[in-house]
């Protein structure tokens, strides 16, 4: 069993809907990152929490550190969200990678 | 600012030869971390440094990759004898190191080297 997991793994969507991408981790933490990856691309961070909730525009990550959860949300979403996105934890020093959410909007 | 930059961008080789991966970090971090990613995968964790000394390799496959970072900044992974199970995208990112520990602090990511094994 992977130390994070994530779902799903593949997600289609119209336009303007709402996205909830889940992550799921088995170890202790310090903090939790979501990234975005384009393809062919670099990663980009999106949101680094510990707890609570962040938002940045129309971005919006939870974090339940006693349910060892985090969801990222996007409203409104919009084709230029097209990306994998990827839960990645830190138990040390080193991030352990989910394998990604490729999310795909369409017009 | 300049980001985490990685020359080059695309690498092919033969298998059973010798190739040299570089990393250049934003300017100021002292964390530098090697991942690998294969396709369709999640990164995985290969090393990372605090200045000049690697802090953690326990992500080093094997003792045919190696790396180095003599002045605290730039980088360079080493793998020697490639394989064809080497052919991965390797991505360098870089932090400061925070007061609370590096755990606390984001990564930024270069745009990776493309290694391809033929």
């Amino acid at each position: 069993k992977n130390e994070v997991e994530q779902s799903p793994q593949n997600l289609t969507a119209q336009e303007g809907e709402f996205i909830t991408i889940n992550c799921s981790y088995s170890v202790g933490i310090s903090a939790l990152h979501w990234l975005q990856q384009h393809p062919g691309g670099g990663i980009v961070s999106l949101f680094m929490l510990s707890s609570g909730k962040k938002k940045h525009g129309r971005l919006i990550a939870t974090i339940n550190i006693q349910e060892k959860h985090s969801s990222l949300h996007i409203t409104a979403s919009h084709p230029r969200d097209s990306a994998v996105y990827i839960c990645a934890v830190n138990p040390t020093d080193k991030l352990i990678f989910g394998t990604g959410t490729r999310l795909q909007v369409f017009p | 600012g300049a980001g985490v930059s990685q020359t080059p961008s695309n690498k092919v080789t033969e298998k059973g030869k010798y190739v040299e991966l570089r990393c250049d970090p934003i300017s100021g971090h002292t964390a530098l971390y090697w991942y690998r990613q294969s396709l369709g995968q999640g990164p995985e964790f290969l090393i990372y440094f605090q200045g000049t000394g690697a802090a953690d390799d326990s992500g080093l496959p094997n003792d045919r990759f190696f790396a180095v970072r003599p002045e605290g900044s730039v980088s360079t992974l080493k793998i020697q004898r490639t394989e064809r199970g080497d052919s991965a995208v390797y991505l360098c990112a870089s932090s400061l190191k925070g007061p609370q520990g590096w755990g606390y602090n984001e990564q930024f990511f270069g745009p990776g080297t493309r290694l391809t094994v033929l």
